[in-house]
C-alpha cells in the first residue's frame, strides 16, 4: 500500500538499550522527518533528512542518531535508552520541503522501563 | 522567532453546534500555514493549508479557515460538529527558526463533543 508507516507500533525495552524506530514511505519524497509527542509539548522535530545520505539535528536529537541510505527508508535509533525517551514518535515526510505540507506515519509508541 | 500559539488547550462543544478553533502565528513574511487533526492513538491529518490567494480556504470534513494577516490569525472553523470530530487540532507554520527551515507547530486544541 502507498503510504508512510512505522515499525513498530508499540515497543517495551529497558534502559541502556539500543532501539531502532523504522520508518517507511512509498512516495519518494525527498524529505523526512522525525518528531516525537509529549504531553505538554506538542511535536518536537529530533532529526530530518533532505535527500538520502543528507541528515541534520532538530532541537532535541542528543541522544538519537538517525541515518538514510535509501530514499525511503528513515530509521531512528536510540543508541542507549533512557527513561525520558519514553514517548511517542512520528515519522513524516514531505515532497517540497522541510516546511510545507507532511504527511505524518500512525507513530510508534516507545516505553523504557 | 517564528512562532504558533493556540490559545484553548481544551474546548467542549454539543453536537450540531459550531465551532472555531484559534490560532495565533507570528512569522515576519507571508507564511505556509496548515491544520492537521490528529484522531485518538493516529498520526497527523492535514485538514487544510494557506499558501496564498482567497484567504478563505476549504478543507477536508467541512473545515474551513480564514487567513486575517492584520491579526496573524488563522482560525479553523466548522459550522456543525460531528461527533466524529472529537480529536486534537494542530496549527502550524512553515517557516525557518533554529537556524533551519521547517513546520513549527502549536501546542494543540483537544476537542471533545457532546452528544
Amino acid at each position: 500500500d502507498a503510504g508512510i508507516t512505522q515499525s513498530p507500533r508499540y515497543k517495551i525495552t529497558e534502559t541502556g538499550r539500543q532501539v531502532t524506530l523504522m520508518c517507511h514511505q512509498t512516495w519518494s519524497h525527498s524529505y523526512m522527518f522525525w518528531y516525537r509527542q509529549d504531553l505538554g509539548h506538542g511535536l518536537r522535530l529530533i532529526y530530518y533528512s533532505a535527500a538520502a545520505d543528507i541528515t541534520d539535528k532538530g532541537e532535541v536529537s542528543d541522544g538519537y542518531v538517525v541515518s538514510r541510505s535509501k530514499t525511503e527508508n528513515f530509521p531512528l535509533t536510540l543508541e542507549s535508552a533512557t527513561r525520558s525517551q519514553t514517548s511517542v514518535y512520528f515519522c513524516a515526510s514531505s515532497f517540497r520541503s522541510s516546511y510545507n505540507e507532511q504527511f505524518f506515519g500512525p507513530g510508534t509508541r516507545l516505553t523504557v522501563l | 522567532a517564528q512562532s504558533v500559539t493556540q490559545p484553548d488547550i481544551h474546548i467542549t462543544v454539543s453536537e450540531g453546534a459550531s465551532l472555531e478553533l484559534r490560532c495565533n502565528y507570528s512569522y515576519g513574511a507571508t507564511p505556509y500555514l496548515f491544520w492537521y487533526v490528529q484522531s485518538p492513538g493516529q498520526g497527523l491529518q492535514l485538514l487544510l493549508k494557506y499558501f496564498s490567494g482567497d484567504t478563505l480556504v476549504q478543507g477536508i470534513k467541512g473545515f474551513e479557515a480564514e487567513f486575517k494577516r492584520s491579526q496573524s490569525s488563522f482560525n479553523l472553523r466548522k459550522p456543525s460538529v460531528h461527533w466524529s470530530d472529537a480529536a486534537e487540532y494542530f496549527c502550524a507554520v512553515g517557516g525557518f527558526s533554529g537556524g533551519y527551515n521547517k513546520l513549527i507547530f502549536g501546542a494543540g486544541t483537544r476537542l471533545a463533543v457532546h452528544p
